[in-house]
């Protein structure tokens, strides 16, 4: 099996872009489709991105997700950073036994 | 609007079960596989386990296997999680989560999840 690596931690200024990748261990990033959660404290995650690309309703433009087949990674990205982005945010895939791999989470801080 | 509501978390001694329960509502639930995720204090998220439409698959990670059981009921839309020989290391919150679609494990929504302790 694979596993995700994600930064434990990134911060970024309110209105900048912040950028937080997760790096697959061992096949093709490609070859599974990437998700993306917000958590903040106390609350359920909720997905951002899905299908390494895709937002779910009612998530702004700001967020975007891809893709890197020569890093293998993943990669989210906010932009126009507002202070309520502050969250942590899980990457996550799955193997090709239905089984959901998260990565280990990275906590934004909008400075 | 889709509605995930997950209960049956509590204090429990090693060694000891629980019955972890998702009641659903706002979708077909039977179109849809579903899964139980778990968080670890202070740490990432972690599948636990996951059944398909019709109850004839289940998947489970390696540290439940064997110890933990995933059930479903179509026509009350409810899943379960029945947790056995309850280690300290399960303690977390458990979060019930709906799979957008067949052949992409992807969570599209969350329960609020349900606190489990598992100490003596």
């Amino acid at each position: 099996n694979f596993i995700l690596t994600q930064p434990l931690s990134v911060s970024g200024s309110p209105g900048k872009t912040v950028t937080i990748s997760c790096t697959r261990s061992s096949g093709n990033i490609a070859d599974d489709y990437v998700q993306w959660y917000q958590q903040r404290p106390g609350n359920a995650p909720t997905p951002v991105i899905y299908e390494d690309n895709k937002r779910p309703s009612g998530v702004p433009d700001r967020f975007s997700g891809s893709i890197d087949s020569s890093s293998n990674s993943a990669s989210l990205i906010i932009s126009g950073l507002k202070t309520d982005d502050e969250a942590d945010y899980y990457c996550q895939s799955y193997d090709r036994t239905n089984r959901g791999i998260f990565g280990g989470g990275t906590k934004l801080t909008v400075l | 609007e889709v509605h995930l509501e997950d209960s049956g978390g509590g204090l429990v001694k090693p060694g000891g079960s629980l019955r972890l329960s998702c009641e659903t509502s706002g979708f077909m639930f039977v179109t849809h596989y579903m899964a139980w995720v778990r968080q670890i204090p202070g740490k990432g998220l972690e599948w636990v386990s996951t059944i398909s439409t019709s109850s004839s698959y289940e998947y489970y990670a390696d540290s439940v296997k064997g110890r933990f059981s995933i059930s479903r009921d179509n026509p009350k839309g409810s899943v379960f999680l029945q947790m056995n020989s309850l280690r300290a290391e399960d303690t977390g919150v458990y979060y019930c989560a709906r799979i957008n679609r067949f052949g992409v494990v992807y969570f599209d929504y969350w329960g609020p999840g349900t606190p489990v302790t598992v100490s003596s």
